[in-house]
């Protein structure tokens, strides 16, 4: 059964404190890893998509790796606007499903 | 830029009633999704159309039906709300990948509507 867990469920960090997040998936065959941010009461808002191990994306202070079984969302120096919940998703091939992880909450303290 | 707009933020309903809440994509897009989010649950997918009024069941479809009549429009009804119902709804597009083309799968969010069933 595909699946996604990612950890850890909450990270607090300070202002220019870098850290990563984890998602772990398990799918027969992995058509493309996404990662969307979230603010409070709005919708996925979306970051990134990889497709093969080894693939790297970046954007701004987020960096975004791919290996065969996790991916990491890296975030270098955060401030506080990077405060949100980070999503990943997973669609596997021969499939329409997006399998989500519940999210990430990150607080970022000045 | 993809923009994927949906009819109402905040709804409030009461038990019974049926409810009509719409999505519209403007980039013409093959794919569209309705899914609710609730806290400590995360994404669960409703309904999913891949054509103009083609549909299949998402993981939760029960008490909930869809209506696609235009390729850009997508409609989700709550045929008569329960409390239970009350949630976060988002909807979502892709596209279908071009022949020979890298795959081009990613889902783009609406700004999602809280309903509230009393």
């Amino acid at each position: 059964e595909d699946q996604v867990t990612q950890s850890p469920e909450a990270l607090r960090l300070q202002e220019g404190e870098s850290s990563s997040l984890n998602c772990s998936y398990t799918v027969s065959g992995l058509r493309g890893l996404f990662w969307y941010r979230q603010d409070p009461g709005k919708g996925p808002e979306f970051l990134f998509t990889l497709y093969s191990a080894g693939e790297e994306k970046e954007k701004e202070r987020l960096k975004a790796t791919l290996t065969k079984k996790e991916s990491f969302l890296h975030i270098t120096a955060p401030k506080p606007e990077d405060s949100a919940t980070y999503l990943c998703a997973v669609h596997s091939s021969g499939t329409y499903k997006y399998i989500f992880g519940t999210g990430t909450r990150l607080k970022v303290l000045a | 830029d993809v923009k994927v707009t949906q009819s109402s933020r905040y709804l409030v309903k009461r038990t019974g009633e049926k409810v009509f809440l719409e999505c519209v994509q403007d980039m013409d897009h093959e794919n569209m999704f309705w899914y609710r989010q609730d806290p400590g649950l995360g994404l669960r997918l409703i309904y999913f159309s891949y054509d103009v009024k083609m549909k299949e069941k998402g993981d939760i479809p029960e008490g909930y039906s869809v209506s696609r009549e235009k390729k850009e429009r997508f409609s989700l009804i709550l045929e008569s709300a329960s409390t239970n119902q009350t949630s976060m709804y988002l909807c979502a597009s892709s596209q279908n990948g071009l022949a020979g083309a890298p795959p081009t799968d990613t889902q783009y969010f609406g700004p999602g509507t809280r309903l509230t069933v009393l």
